[in-house]
């Protein structure tokens, strides 16, 4: 079946302009998590859905940043007033939810540019 | 916070030969589980195998096995017969089996791999 799609693939913005970009999970995944990766860098977690329950925003690094998911399916990641520090690639993620969440799957990653 | 530390930004291997990358956690937890997940150029992460820690049986996958010493915390990653196409970034990652803690995945700095023809 199809995997984690996300869009768009690269995103090249001016500072201090909104950017949103979007993902699709795998069909009957409950669990959705968003990642950032900074060149030469590890994931860093920013936020976590499951379900209809109130989604895990520790990782968010500001205010600038929020995300929402619409029928608990497609998410967005909107990030307000971009900064230069916030180019990076943007990884979306879905598993299966409750105690089966074992394994995340992965979609391409927006990169994300901020000018 | 759980940690995860791979201590080699960079490994090379030979064509056909074989190579281990390392791969060290931190945790107060029994049970939960580690992952290892390639990142090629394309950014696509793929899971390349899986170990559940309650299981003592190291996981094996193809030309993939893992090496997991619960009490040293330890789970290295060793490619066998190695091929051009798994040259990539290498990624440790840990996640809780508990309930709330089990939202987040814990990832490592990477590893990356570079075959040599």
């Amino acid at each position: 079946g199809a995997g984690v799609s996300q869009s768009p693939s690269n995103k090249v913005t001016e500072k201090g302009k909104d950017v949103e970009l979007r993902c699709d999970p795998i069909s009957g995944h409950t669990a959705l998590y968003w990642y950032r990766q900074s060149l030469g860098q590890g994931l860093e977690f920013l936020i976590y859905f499951q379900g209809n329950s109130a989604p895990d925003k520790s990782g968010l690094p500001s205010d600038r940043f929020s995300a929402e998911r619409t029928g608990g399916s497609v998410s967005t990641l909107t990030i307000q007033r971009t900064q230069q520090e916030d180019s990076a690639v943007y990884l979306c993620a879905s598993s299966l939810g409750g105690k089966r969440r074992k394994t995340q799957y992965f979609g391409p990653g927006t990169r994300l540019l901020v000018l | 916070a759980q940690t995860v530390t791979q201590s080699q930004p960079e490994m090379s291997v030979q064509e056909a030969e074989t190579v281990t990358l390392s791969c060290t956690y931190d945790t107060s937890e029994s049970d939960y589980y580690l992952f290892w997940y390639k990142q090629p150029p394309s950014r696509q992460m793929i899971l390349v195998i899986r170990q559940e820690a309650y299981k003592q049986q190291n996981a094996t996958e193809n030309r993939f096995s893992v090496n997991f010493q619960k009490a040293a915390k330890s789970f290295s990653l060793k490619i066998s017969d190695s091929q051009l196409g798994d040259a990539a970034m290498y990624f440790c990652a840990y996640r809780s089996s508990a309930g709330n803690t089990g939202n987040q995945f814990y990832f490592g700095t990477g590893t990356s791999l570079t075959v040599i023809p």
